[in-house]
């Protein structure tokens, strides 16, 4: 098993741009999250699904943040424009009935 | 809704042991342990469900005590490579049969030679 596989790794942009972070599951785990790490704010649960439906958004900062999840196997996390405040690391999380395993996250930097 | 871990932070030599504890104020599904090193993903460690009970695994255990909603995480004999961020994340309902999870600051853990 590959594990929960995140792209990119690290990505820089410029503040305005788009930016479009990529994450596949462990096949067969029914539950997909996306977390934000930040020195001040720690691990934030931006966004979850279960069977690629949205279950509860109340984490994403602002509309400028948006995610999908098209099929079980495949999410994007998506900003535009981003902004310098939006640098951290982003975590893809998925599981099934045990604990949850994470991706390697992509760091992103807004300058 | 955010769990409270405490300490922030401890600092051990190898052999010694150490408890992290984790409070919330809401009512609890379940509780989460993960461990991150710097610079790499967090690690699960282990789940405890509702019902109080206890867990571990080699040298590291964890108790979940439901009623007061806390749980504490055991380290004896610590070892260079349980240095680390130490997490709780905590289970609660999200509506129906989903749980969401919210993790606290986080208890850095050094241990020395």
């Amino acid at each position: 098993d590959a594990g929960v596989i995140q792209s990119p790794r690290h990505e820089v942009t410029e503040m305005g741009q788009e930016v479009t972070l990529r994450c596949k599951p462990i096949s067969g785990h029914d539950y997909l999250f996306w977390y934000r790490q930040t020195m001040m704010r720690g691990l934030e649960l931006l966004i979850y699904f279960n069977n690629n439906v949205p279950i509860d958004d109340s984490g994403m900062p602002e509309d400028r943040f948006s995610a999908k999840m098209p099929n079980a196997s495949f999410s994007t996390l998506k900003i535009q424009p981003s902004e310098p405040r939006d640098s951290a690391v982003y975590f893809c999380a998925s599981r099934d009935r045990g604990g949850y395993t994470f991706g390697s996250g992509t760091r992103l930097t807004v300058v | 809704q955010q769990p409270v871990q405490s300490p922030q932070a401890v600092i051990l030599r190898e052999g010694e042991d150490a408890v992290i504890n984790c409070s919330s104020s809401k009512a609890l599904y379940s509780v989460h342990w993960y461990r991150q090193k710097h610079g790499e993903a967090p690690v699960f460690l282990m789940i405890l469900l509702k019902g109080g009970e206890q867990k571990g695994h080699d040298k590291i255990s964890a108790s979940f005590n439901e009623k007061k909603q806390q749980s504490s995480l055991y380290l004896t004999a610590s070892q260079l490579s349980y240095s680390g961020t130490y997490f709780c994340g905590t289970e609660i309902s999200s509506g129906g049969s989903n749980y969401k999870l919210t993790f606290g600051k986080g208890t850095l853990l050094t241990v020395n030679p």
